[in-house]
Parts: structure tokens; C-alpha cells; sequence
């Protein structure tokens, strides 16, 4: 079956835009996390996903940063008036269940902001 | 707090020997512990897990880690490297404290593999 899928691949856009990332996870996992990969900062945890609700966002870097997902499957992660320093591969990972399973991860996004 | 400490940024090995990527962890919880390889411009990939059964673990494409708690290392080892091995590879440990598998990653080891 299909793997997690993200799109776009990649994104450049201006310093001071709004972006939005999509995360489309395996059918039928109801765990959906979010990483973000940057040279300075290795691969961090951003947001963690149990259906719709997320029980964790301790690793959004800033108010800037948001994250919904609707009926338990796609996600959607917003920067709000990028910065520079935003500038990253954000990586998706869904799991079936949340303890202890292996999480899938996807191809990434690469966020590149001007 | 669990963390992970990779040993070493970059190895370089030639094709046909083997290969050691060391992994040091620190962990409040019985761990578990995963290697992860990222290919160029590709996705992460599971090599291998530990979690609390056997201390040798087999992981696909030949690698290997062994958990030793005493030492509290969880290197990763193949006898004979090929050059598909060149990659990325990560050292993984699950924080468990939110009641969810929570993955703190490594810096990450760059693997070289030459003719």
C-alpha cells in the first residue's frame, strides 16, 4: 500500500509569507507526528497527533508554527511569517497507535525561505 | 531525560569491510532504541529496533546492533559494507514519558563507503 506521502516536496518562498505543509499518512494510523531536519539543529519533534487532538506540541519552535488534522487523517502544518531560520527538510511519520510501533516516515518537505 | 550521543559525524569505510557506528544512550525508562538510514533526498527508514528481547538485534540489509546495558550502548555493525550502503544512519531512543512513542534522534552518522 502507499507510505506517507507529503507535499510539496519543496517550497521556496519569501521571508515574512505564510506557508502550509500536508502530511498524508498511511491508511488507518491514527498517530501522526511531525519532525522538522535542519543543519544547525538535527532532526527535532515538533507536534504529535491521536486522531484529531494533539496531546503534544512542546517542540513548535514558536506561535508562529501550527498544526491541525482533520478526520483523523491528513495534517497540515503552518509557519506564519516565515523566517529565515525556518529553513528546514519537515519531515511527517505516522504510526498505527501510538506506543511502542514503528513510525513510517515521509519523503519531507524542504522549506527554503528567502 | 533520554538523549542519544552518536559517537562519531562521519565514517568512511572501503567496500567489503565491516562497518561500526557507535550509539551511547541515556534513558530514565527501559529504553528502546532504533537505528534509522536516511538516503540522499529519501525518507527515514527503520534498520532495526530494540525493545527489551534479545540484546542482539538483526536489522534488515545485514546490519546488526547489540544493546548493552552495562556500557549503555547500542552500536550497529555490519560485517561487509557495500557501496548501497552509503547514507545517513540515526540513532534513535523512545521517550515514553507522554504516554506516546516519542523519538529523540541523534546528530546522526555519515556513513562513506569507497571502492
Amino acid at each position: 500500500g502507499a507510505g506517507v506521502s507529503q507535499s510539496p516536496s519543496n517550497k521556496v518562498t519569501e521571508k515574512g509569507k505564510d506557508v502550509e505543509l500536508r502530511c498524508d499518512p498511511i491508511s488507518g494510523h491514527t498517530a501522526l507526528y511531525w519532525y522538522r531536519q535542519s543543519l544547525g539543529q538535527g532532526l527535532e519533534f515538533l507536534i504529535y497527533f491521536q486522531g484529531n487532538s494533539a496531546p503534544d506540541k512542546s517542540g513548535l519552535p514558536s506561535d508562529r508554527f501550527s498544526a491541525e488534522r482533520t478526520g483523523g487523517s491528513v495534517s497540515t502544518l503552518t509557519i506564519q511569517r516565515t523566517q529565515q531560520e525556518d529553513s528546514a527538510v519537515y519531515l511527517c511519520a505516522s504510526s498505527f497507535g501510538a506506543s511502542g510501533n514503528e513510525q513510517f516516515f515521509g519523503p519531507g518537505t524542504r522549506l527554503t525561505v528567502l | 531525560a533520554q538523549s542519544v550521543t552518536q559517537l562519531d559525524s562521519h565514517v568512511s569505510v572501503s567496500e567489503g569491510t565491516p562497518v561500526l557506528l557507535r550509539c551511547n544512550y541515556s534513558s530514565s525508562y527501559s529504553p528502546s532504541l532504533f537505528w534509522y538510514v536516511q538516503h540522499p533526498n529519501k525518507g527515514l527508514q527503520l534498520l532495526l529496533k530494540y525493545t527489551s528481547a534479545a540484546t542482539l538485534v538483526k536489522g534488515i540489509n545485514g546490519f546488526e546492533a547489540e544493546f548493552k546495558k552495562s556500557e549503555t550502548s547500542f552500536h550497529l555493525t555490519k560485517p561487509s559494507a557495500h557501496m548501497s550502503d552509503a547514507a545517513e544512519y540515526f540513532c534513535v531512543v523512545s521517550d515514553p514519558s507522554g504516554g506516546y512513542n516519542k523519538l529523540i534522534f541523534g546528530a546522526g552518522t555519515r556513513l562513506a563507503v569507497h571502492p
